[in-house]
């Protein structure tokens, strides 16, 4: 089976230009998030779907950072007017539901994206 | 609230001789804890779990670690380190805090295995 497929895998682009990163979680999980992780950090929660409820957004560095995901399925993080601050490893994940007490997520293997 | 604090942010060994990667928690409620791996340019893949089963757990590629309530830790453990193992090391915690499940995870330790 297919696990999770985040692309594309490197992204470099100049600063100020607008970045869709996608992310194509493992069939039947409801569960969906987003983390950042930066040189030498740990992973940074951004965002959190469960389902078709509404996304726990508060992890969102700054409102230049949207997410969705349609159909609950596929995901995209976008992030307008780059900043090279924004320039990190940009990592999804699905579990199976939202008790992470229980389920264990499953990562993809992450967009790089350099701001130039 | 919950929290996870990983002791190193590396580790060195070498082959062959014992692993140690210490990981300690707090958590208002009953947590789970898992350790992920991270290779270079990868994801991160599940060790192994506790959730509130047996104490001491086994995990993939030979690791174990243990919940020690009265510690708040999850330690990470391997017997005989191998140069594959050689990775990034991540301590998360998980529980029903404020009614969110949003995975804590540590900053993370840097295994180095030496031949």
């Amino acid at each position: 089976g297919a696990g999770v497929s985040q692309s594309p895998s490197n992204k470099v682009t100049e600063k100020g230009k607008d970045v869709e990163l996608r992310c194509d979680p493992i069939s039947g999980h409801t569960a969906l998030y987003w983390y950042r992780q930066s040189l030498g950090q740990g992973l940074e929660f951004l965002i959190y779907f469960q389902g078709n409820s509404a996304p726990d957004k508060s992890g969102l560095p700054s409102d230049r950072f949207s997410a969705e995901r349609t159909g609950g399925s596929v995901s995209t993080l976008t992030i307008q007017r780059t900043q090279q601050e924004d320039s990190a490893v940009y990592l999804c994940a699905s579990s199976l539901s939202w008790e992470t007490t229980i389920q264990p997520q499953h990562f993809g293997d992450g967009t790089r994206l350099s701001i130039l | 609230a919950q929290s996870v604090t990983q002791l190193d942010s590396h580790v060195s060994v070498s082959e062959g001789t014992p692993v140690l990667l210490r990981c300690n928690y707090s958590s208002s409620y009953s947590p789970s804890l898992f350790w992920y791996v991270q290779h270079p340019n990868k994801g991160l893949q599940l060790l192994l779990k506790y959730t509130s089963a047996a104490t001491l757990v086994k995990g993939i590629n030979g690791f174990e670690a243990e919940f020690k309530k009265s510690e708040t830790s999850f330690h990470l453990t391997k017997p005989s380190a191998h140069m594959s193992d050689a990775a990034e090391y991540f301590c998360v915690v998980s529980s029903a805090s404020g009614g969110s499940y949003i995975p804590t995870f540590g900053r993370g330790t840097s295994l180095i295995v030496h031949p």
